[in-house]
């Protein structure tokens, strides 16, 4: 049974960095072809694609939020971690792991998902 | 970044057929496979096609997809009550950064 879940801070600061970790169970990210993604929800708003990293340690991001974050990865722990950095109130959101394949770079289990609220 | 273009919002009375659109360019579903996630209220998003029409295990086949060109669809036959939810289309493009459609809310009359 694979599960997966988000957990780190539910109200940071403008300016602030954010650190999410999805802990996860049910398989390993060093299996040929799995992949973790993180997707945010804004309240009210659509699904938007953040990254994903992959078994190789490949690594992908929305090319808008590039230069903010940080995907890692440890296999050991059955975890990965987000990173966001310069915090804005535009970042809050609902922010999901999820488990995915490479190919067909589908997500086929999530995480519940944590609200994460950007302000002073 | 690719954007996908969902309508915002679709409808239907139980036992209908309803589709849902998703309109993207030859740089995303022009190259690569199309999946489809339905989010109930409330609720973190399901998986319900992959690979453009492929269903995972415990989806009804009351759910299809299908695509031609740079659009995919989204097919649900004889509308249920429980039907009603927010749904994505999903790709990647020439990057493999991932993209979202802008979700159809889904409303059973």
């Amino acid at each position: 049974q694979i599960t997966l879940k988000e957990s780190g801070p539910t109200l940071v600061k403008p300016t602030q960095t954010l650190t999410l970790t999805c802990t996860f169970s049910g398989f390993s990210l060093s299996t040929t072809g799995v992949g973790v993604g993180w997707i945010r929800q804004p309240p009210g708003k659509a699904l938007e694609w953040l990254g994903v990293i992959f078994w190789d340690d490949d690594k992908r991001y929305r090319p808008s939020l590039k230069s903010r974050l940080t995907i890692t990865k440890d296999t050991s722990k059955n975890q990965v971690v987000l990173t966001m950095t310069n915090m804005d109130p535009a970042d809050t959101a609902t922010y999901f792991c999820a488990h995915g394949w490479y190919w067909g770079y589908y997500f086929n289990y999530w995480g519940q998902g944590t609200l994460v609220n950007v302000s002073s | 970044q690719s954007v996908l273009t969902q309508p915002p919002s679709a409808s239907g009375t139980p036992g209908q057929r309803v589709t849902i659109s998703c309109s993207g360019s030859s740089s995303d579903i022009g190259t690569n496979t199309v999946n489809w996630y339905q989010q109930l209220p409330r609720t973190a998003p399901k998986l319900l096609i992959y690979s453009d029409d492929q269903r995972p295990s415990g989806v009804p086949d009351r759910f299809s997809g299908s695509k031609s060109g740079t659009s995919a669809s989204l097919a649900i036959s004889g509308l249920q009550s429980e039907d009603e939810a927010d749904y994505y289309c999903a790709t990647w493009d020439d990057s493999l950064n991932g993209v979202f459609g802008g979700g159809t809310k889904l409303t059973v009359l």
